[in-house]
This record gives structure tokens, C-alpha cells and sequence, in this order.
């Protein structure tokens, strides 16, 4: 069965700063891979997906984020943080055939500070 | 568009009490998806609907029913609450249900405690 890591609970980086939030998968093959948002009190948004291709995917929201199978990691980047991203993402795998389960990290809370 | 709504926005229920989580989306999607996120460890899917008239099991189904009562709503019961049933709980829904590769549009969850 898949599994997804993300090793950092909480990160905390100050208005206008880079982002960085790490994301590894377990699965025998290349899984499909998708970023969610959660702000307080809301549902989730998908912030981008990766299927296959070119390796760095672009979403919405100004985030970015590049596939390395050989580390199995798909990594959140953004260049500037705005306050407004202060909320909870999670990395998601789903084999890459129908019929099975997306599968969640267990999500990192960014705090952005003045 | 209202995209996908769920209430009650909050519950709180005591042991061995019954309830009904209602879910309706507008989005003409085939497929809906109930969740709960538990702290640290993200979304697991409880049970969900490839379209209507169709229900299967996810991840953690003991202790849930469903309904999927049209197109449109798709519901999630506990007939009997236990304390490990709190949590928030999130219906999705997408568009034609022939994959994971589709996105899944969130409601805005529904935080139920058992006493």
C-alpha cells in the first residue's frame, strides 16, 4: 500500500520568504501526486497535481512543485510567502491505476510572520 | 454555485446517540467522498460513491453507514457514537469518478465531538 511522509509538522518563515515543504511517498511505481490547502475553518483546495511529464508543475497560488523520483519526494516550493498562506498543506499519492484510494500525509502548518 | 455544502457545521453528541451528517453538492459531479482528518494523521476516507446508486468502502468504514440519496447528496451516519468518532469529518465530491486523477472539490467539514 502507498504511504505519504511529511517530516515537518510546523514551519514557521517570515513575510517575503522562501517556502519550502517536503513531501515523500511510498509506492512501487510513479503514483499520481497532488498538494492541498486547508485554510482555518475551511475545506481543502487543490493547490497542483502531477501525473506525468515534465517534473516541475506549476499550480495555482503562485506554488510550485517538482517531482524526483529517485528521492521519492515531491516537494511544495514557493518563492515569496504572503501572509495569506498561512494554513495547513497536504501532500496526497494515488496509484497511478483506477479503483484505489488517495492517500494524505498527516499535513504541515505554516505560520507566516510579519 | 455553492459548490459542496455540508451541515450541521458543528455536533456534539453523547455516546451511543445517533445522527446524520448531510452532504449536497452542485456541481453535477458523479462522484462524491466522505472523510474525517484527525490530528497528524491527515484525511482517511471513510466510504465513498463512484456515482449514483453505487457505495464502497474506504479506509476506515466500521462504525459508518451511507446514502447515497441522489445525484446531488450523499449522506454519512453513525448509529451509535463512540468518543473515537470525534473528529471532522469532510464530504468531496468529483467530477466522473474514474480515477483518483481527478480533483476532488472539498466541503467546509463538519466538527463532531462524542462525549
Amino acid at each position: 500500500a502507498q504511504s505519504v511522509t511529511q517530516p515537518d509538522i510546523h514551519i514557521t518563515v517570515s513575510e517575503g520568504a522562501s517556502l519550502e515543504l517536503r513531501c515523500n511517498y511510498s509506492y512501487g511505481a510513479t503514483p499520481y501526486l497532488f498538494w492541498y490547502v486547508q485554510s482555518p475553518g475551511q475545506g481543502l483546495q487543490l493547490l497542483l497535481k502531477y501525473f506525468s511529464g515534465d517534473t516541475l508543475v506549476q499550480g495555482i497560488k503562485g506554488f510550485e512543485a517538482e517531482f524526483k523520483r529517485s528521492q521519492s519526494s515531491f516537494n511544495l516550493r514557493k518563492p515569496s510567502v504572503h501572509w495569506s498562506d498561512a494554513a495547513e498543506y497536504f501532500c496526497a499519492v494515488a496509484p497511478n491505476n483506477a479503483g484505489n484510494m488517495l492517500t494524505f500525509g498527516g499535513g504541515t502548518r505554516l505560520m507566516v510572520k510579519p | 454555485n455553492a459548490g459542496v455544502t455540508q451541515t450541521p457545521k458543528f455536533q456534539v453528541l453523547k455516546t451511543g446517540q445517533s445522527m446524520t451528517l448531510q452532504c449536497a453538492q452542485d456541481m453535477n459531479h458523479n462522484s462524491m467522498y466522505w472523510y474525517r482528518q484527525d490530528p497528524g494523521m491527515g484525511l482517511r476516507l471513510i466510504y465513498y460513491s463512484a456515482s449514483e446508486g453505487t457505495t464502497d468502502k474506504g479506509e476506515v468504514p466500521n462504525g459508518y453507514n451511507v446514502s447515497r440519496l441522489n445525484k446531488r447528496e450523499f449522506s454519512l451516519r453513525l448509529e451509535s457514537a463512540a468518543p473515537s468518532q470525534t473528529s471532522v469529518y469532510f464530504c468531496a465530491s468529483s467530477e466522473e469518478g474514474t480515477g483518483w486523477r481527478e480533483t476532488q472539490y472539498f466541503g467546509p467539514g463538519t466538527r463532531l465531538l462524542v462525549l
